[in-house]
This record gives structure tokens, C-alpha cells and sequence, in this order.
């Protein structure tokens, strides 16, 4: 079954710093991989998307993740920070089957420290 | 850009009362809408899958019988809580998927929090 980890429950990082979030992924075939931000109280975001083709992906507010098939890994970075980043960020595959829900993993709570 | 927009924002009902959640698609079609629930500081657990004209699938562990879905046009499904109780109290969210098919992207609501008294 697919499943989705990111090992990191929360993070923090200085004003300016750069970041990367971890997301590793089990899937059998070429997955379909997603990132989303969420803030309080708020509902999700789409930051990028892999489908297929190049494997470094560029999504908004400056944010690129990089699908590693040998690594099974897709994670999230951002060359500088700011502080309106702060959020809950969730790394997700989706299903295989024609409904293609999506299975999140558990999140990454992102600190910014001014 | 695709908007989905959830009603009511928030709301509080009394415990063993009916609480309905809608869930639009504002500026597409959608054949596939995904409800979700979220505790405190977790994630998003998929409760249902929703398709316009027939059944919803329900995930393992979710009650059909409390949690009714209803997804009567492209642009609308339902969540109806039926006699809530205070441990019913979450995040619900919920996604559709664009029926012209851009991939497996889905676009998501802003969720309506629930909170039973």
C-alpha cells in the first residue's frame, strides 16, 4: 500500500535561512506526489506537484522539491526563508486506483525565528 | 485558478443534533470530491470518496450511517454529522478533482471547523 513518512514533526529555522522538509514515499510504480501548506485553522494550499519529466519541480512562493526515485524521497526546499512560511506542511502520494485520493503523510509544523 | 469553497467556516451544534457541511466547486466541475477529517496537530485522515451520482466509498472505520455524503450535482457534496457527539468535534476539510483532468490534482476547501457541545 502507499504510504507517505515525513520524519520531521517540526522545524525550525532562522529568517532568511534555507530550509528543506523531508518526505519519503512507498509506492510501486511512478508516483504522483504532491506538497501543501496549511496554516491554522485554514484548509491546504498546493505548493508544487510531480507527475512526470524533470525531476526538479518549481512550485510558488519560491518553494522547489526534487523527486529522487533512488531515494524514494521528495523533498520540499526553499533557498531563504520567510517569516510568513510559518505553517504545517504536508507531503502527499496519490492513490494509484482511478479515484486517486490522496494520502497524506503526518506534517511538518515549520517555525521561523525572526 | 479552481476555488472550492466550504460552508459554514465554523460551527457548534448540541450534542445529538445534525450538523450539514457543504463543499462547492466555484469554478469547475467536479466528479470526484474527498472528505477528509483532522484532529489537533495531525493529519488528514480521507473518510470518504465521494462521486456525483452514486455512492459514496467510505474508508475502513468510518461510520456510513453517521457521516452521510451526498454528492447530487458536479459542483456540490454534502457531509451531514446525524447525532453528533462531543468526541464528533474536529477539522473537516474537504478536495474535489477537476473533471477535465489535470492529472490527480485535487484543490481543497478551507474547511469548516465542528465543535459539539
Amino acid at each position: 500500500a502507499q504510504s507517505v513518512t515525513q520524519p520531521d514533526i517540526h522545524i525550525t529555522v532562522s529568517e532568511g535561512a534555507s530550509l528543506e522538509l523531508r518526505c519519503n514515499y512507498s509506492y510501486g510504480a511512478t508516483p504522483y506526489l504532491f506538497w501543501y501548506v496549511q496554516s491554522p485553522g485554514q484548509g491546504l494550499q498546493l505548493l508544487l506537484k510531480y507527475f512526470s519529466g524533470d525531476t526538479l519541480v518549481q512550485g510558488i512562493k519560491g518553494f522547489e522539491a526534487e523527486f529522487k526515485r533512488s531515494q524514494s524521497s521528495f523533498n520540499l526546499r526553499k533557498p531563504s526563508v520567510h517569516w510568513s512560511d510559518a505553517a504545517e506542511y504536508f507531503c502527499a502520494v496519490a492513490a494509484g486506483d482511478s479515484s486517486y485520493k490522496l494520502i497524506f503523510g503526518s506534517g511538518t509544523r515549520l517555525l521561523v525565528r525572526p | 485558478g479552481a476555488v472550492v469553497s466550504q460552508h459554514p467556516s465554523w460551527v457548534i451544534c448540541k450534542s445529538g443534533t445534525s450538523v450539514k457541511i457543504e463543499c462547492r466547486s466555484l469554478d469547475f466541475q467536479a466528479t470526484t470530491m474527498f472528505w477528509y477529517r483532522q484532529f489537533p496537530k495531525q493529519s488528514l485522515m480521507l473518510m470518504a470518496t465521494s462521486n456525483e451520482g452514486s455512492k459514496a466509498t467510505y474508508e475502513q472505520g468510518v461510520e456510513k450511517d453517521k457521516f452521510l455524503i451526498n454528492h447530487a450535482s458536479l459542483t456540490l457534496s454534502t457531509l451531514t454529522v446525524t447525532s453528533a457527539h462531543p468526541e464528533d468535534s474536529s477539522f473537516y476539510i474537504c478536495s474535489a478533482r477537476d473533471k477535465t483532468g489535470r492529472g490527480a490534482e485535487a484543490f481543497f476547501g478551507q474547511g469548516t471547523r465542528l465543535t459539539v457541545v
